[in-house]
């Protein structure tokens, strides 16, 4: 069964810093990958996925992040975070054709001035 | 275009009661997957309608159950609530039965005494 593991709850990075959230995953068989976003008392919002071809997957709000087949990551990176980007970040998976969405349990980034 | 709409927002109930929380996919999405999501965790898949059919269910009791409508609408009924129900829950929306561009809604938080 795949499962997800996000490897920081807690992130807290100053303002125009870089940023790495990281996901690792586990699976059997082939997987899609997605990284969504929560602000408070909101649902989750998509900021990127990767389902096939280039590893590296460019998404809203300047995030990006890369599959690694190898290492069964799908890591999160921002360049330069800003104060807005304080959310929840949680990563998930699919497994296979028509397969259901496992999350992580999240990471809390705090973007501090 | 409206996105996906969750009512209502709050929600408080006592142990043994039973509630019913409403969902309605964006437009143009014929497929509506429910989560819970416990407090600093991630979503946990509850089940998937389409075609006004249950497709697929995650690993929660009988208590949980739902229904889709002709109009694509749907609703989560939880009976016999438990203290542990207390949660926010998800409506998600897609085509086809799909889960690679969900749109979620805000949530219902059920608060249960």
């Amino acid at each position: 069964a795949q499962s997800v593991t996000q490897l920081d709850s807690q992130v807290p990075v100053f303002e125009e810093a870089p940023v790495e959230l990281r996901c690792n995953y586990s699976s059997s068989v082939s997987v899609y990958l997605f990284w969504y976003v929560q602000y408070p008392n909101q649902g989750l919002q998509l900021l990127l996925k990767y389902l096939s071809g280039s590893t590296l997957v460019k998404g809203i709000n300047g995030f990006e992040a890369e599959f690694n087949k190898s290492q069964t990551s799908f890591h999160l990176r921002k360049p330069s975070v800003h104060i807005s980007d304080t959310a929840e970040y949680f990563c998930a998976v699919i497994e296979g054709f028509a397969g259901k969405s496992t999350f992580g349990d999240g990471t809390t980034l705090t973007v501090k001035p | 275009d409206a996105g996906v709409t969750q009512s209502p927002t709050h929600l408080i109930k006592t142990r043994g009661q039973q509630v019913t929380l409403r969902c309605s996919p964006k437009s143009g999405h014929d497929t509506v997957s429910w989560y819970q999501q416990a407090l600093g965790q991630g979503p946990q898949f509850i089940f998937q309608y389409y075609e006004e059919e249950e497709r697929q269910r995650g690993n929660f009791p009988d208590r949980f159950s739902g229904h889709q409508f002709p109009n694509y609408s749907s609703e989560l009924n939880v009976n016999a609530l438990l203290l542990g129900d207390s949660a926010l829950y998800l409506c998600a929306s897609s085509t086809r039965g799909r889960d690679e561009k969900l749109f979620f809604g805000s949530g219902t938080q059920l608060s249960v005494l």
